[in-house]
């Protein structure tokens, strides 16, 4: 079955600090993938995408991830974490353009004065 | 961006009564919605796909009459939870893709969080 991997539920670094938030898709054929940052009892708001144009994606809050088929990930960094990146951070993927989304379970980001 | 709206963003009930909760595109057309249920500190689950015109689609285990699904028009779907009950609480999300695009990018509502008493 078609799944996403996020290992590691939660997430603490350092004000400053790299941030890096995994996230494995299941699947020989690259799907669409996605992260979504959602906020305590807000919806989920897109930070990036990857539609096989570019393995490297840049998105927003100075997000950024990289899409590595033969690793299949698709791991979320950003190279200076601020305090407001706390969130809950969800990957996702999509494998056709019509098809439903599947989640990944979510990691809890933490940032530490 | 194109922009979800749902309606209530809290709703608190007795048990035995059933809730509404409306999804709304407004600003492009959503022959198809989806809405995905989140219990607290877990995932989103999808649970059904609204198709406009059409019976909604729902995933294995999700009861299609405790969940009732109409997707009205092109640019409103509504969930209704019948006879809720306490193990109904939970945040109500749903979302719509934006038609025409190369990959199934879709805009999310804020989510509706049902309590039931």
């Amino acid at each position: 079955a078609q799944s996403v991997t996020q290992l590691g539920s939660h997430v603490s670094v350092s004000e400053g600090a790299l941030v890096l938030l995994r996230c494995n898709y299941s699947s020989s054929v690259p799907p669409y993938l996605f992260w979504y940052v959602q906020y305590p009892n807000q919806g989920l708001q897109l930070l990036l995408k990857y539609t096989s144009a570019a393995t490297l994606v840049k998105g927003i809050n100075g997000f950024e991830a990289e899409f590595k088929k033969s690793e299949t990930s698709f791991h979320l960094t950003k190279p200076s974490a601020h305090m407001s990146d706390a969130a809950e951070y969800f990957c996702a993927a999509a494998y056709s353009s019509a098809s439903k989304i599947i989640f990944g379970s979510g990691t809890r980001l933490s940032i530490r004065p | 961006g194109a922009v979800v709206s749902q309606h209530p963003s809290r709703v608190i009930c007795k048990s035995g009564t059933s809730v509404k909760i409306e999804c709304r595109s407004l600003d492009f057309q959503a022959t198809t919605m989806f809405w995905y249920r989140q219990f607290p500190k877990q995932s989103l689950m999808l649970m059904a796909t609204s198709n406009e015109g059409s019976k909604a689609t729902y995933e294995q285990g999700v009861e299609k009459d405790k969940f009732l699904i109409n997707h009205a028009s092109l640019t409103l779907s509504t969930l209704t939870v019948t006879s809720a009950h306490p193990e109904d609480s939970s945040f109500y999300i749903c979302s719509a893709p934006l038609a025409g695009g190369l990959y199934n990018e879709q805009f999310f509502g804020p989510g509706t969080r049902l309590t039931v008493l």
